[in-house]
């Protein structure tokens, strides 16, 4: 069974630049979930889908960063303009079961200069 | 909203020794979880505790949850410079049961 996979693995742009990155869960897993780590720090919460739907953005930083999950399968985060604190490591993780079990994808290295 | 603290920050001991990491939870959880993230890699799940005063073991880790489900412990006895990571508790809560993790304890390990 193929695990969360993220694309890419790492990205370097420039401020105000746009960047998309992508995450495909395990297949069936209907929630997934995006968490940033900045600077080895605690992973924090962005958002977490049920489906094609957002449960939960709370913890979304502003209106810079926008995901998706059309369809319900694969899902994007968007960050424009990119701005220097956006750098850290995003992952993405999916769930069969809703609150249960996490499975994290390798990550998304974001260095924004 | 919900806030998930551990401490230590950092711990670093000798090989052998054992290790203890604490988790508070500023709210009631259904669940807690844990996991490990090796240095340049991305968290693993470790284990699951749903019950009251739950105690659950694999081999040298001793996961512990509080009464009020709202702490947690990991004890890792005997150490190996395999066990090198960073642990992180998470705490299931909410309407949304949202998985919010703690701020993670660092352990090295050294032989």
């Amino acid at each position: 069974e193929a695990g969360v996979t993220q694309f890419p693995s790492h990205s370097v742009i420039e401020k105000g630049q746009t960047v998309t990155l992508r995450c495909d869960p395990i297949s069936g897993h209907d929630n997934l979930y995006w968490y940033r780590r900045v600077m080895g720090k605690e992973i924090k919460f962005l958002l977490h889908f049920v489906k094609e739907s957002k449960q939960d953005e709370s913890g979304m930083p502003n209106n810079r960063f926008l995901a998706e999950r059309t369809g319900g399968t694969y899902s994007t985060l968007k960050v424009q303009p990119a701005e220097l604190e956006d750098s850290g490591v995003y992952f993405c993780a999916s769930s069969q079961v809703f609150g249960g079990e996490l499975f994290f994808g390798e990550g998304s290295r974001l260095t924004v200069l | 909203g919900q806030q998930v603290m551990q401490i230590p920050q950092y711990q670093h001991v000798q090989e052998g020794e054992d290790f203890t990491t604490y988790c508070n939870s500023s709210t009631t959880l259904s669940n807690i979880q844990w996991y490990k993230q090796r240095p340049g890699g991305h968290p693993v799940f470790l284990i699951q505790l749903v019950k009251s005063g739950e105690v659950k073991k694999q081999k040298r880790l001793t996961f512990q949850f509080g009464e009020a489900k709202k702490n947690s412990s990991l004890h890792i006895t005997a150490t190996q410079t395999t066990d090198v990571g960073t642990y992180f508790c998470a705490g299931v809560g909410g309407g949304y049961q949202k998985v919010t993790f703690g701020t993670g304890t660092k352990l090295q390990v050294i032989p």
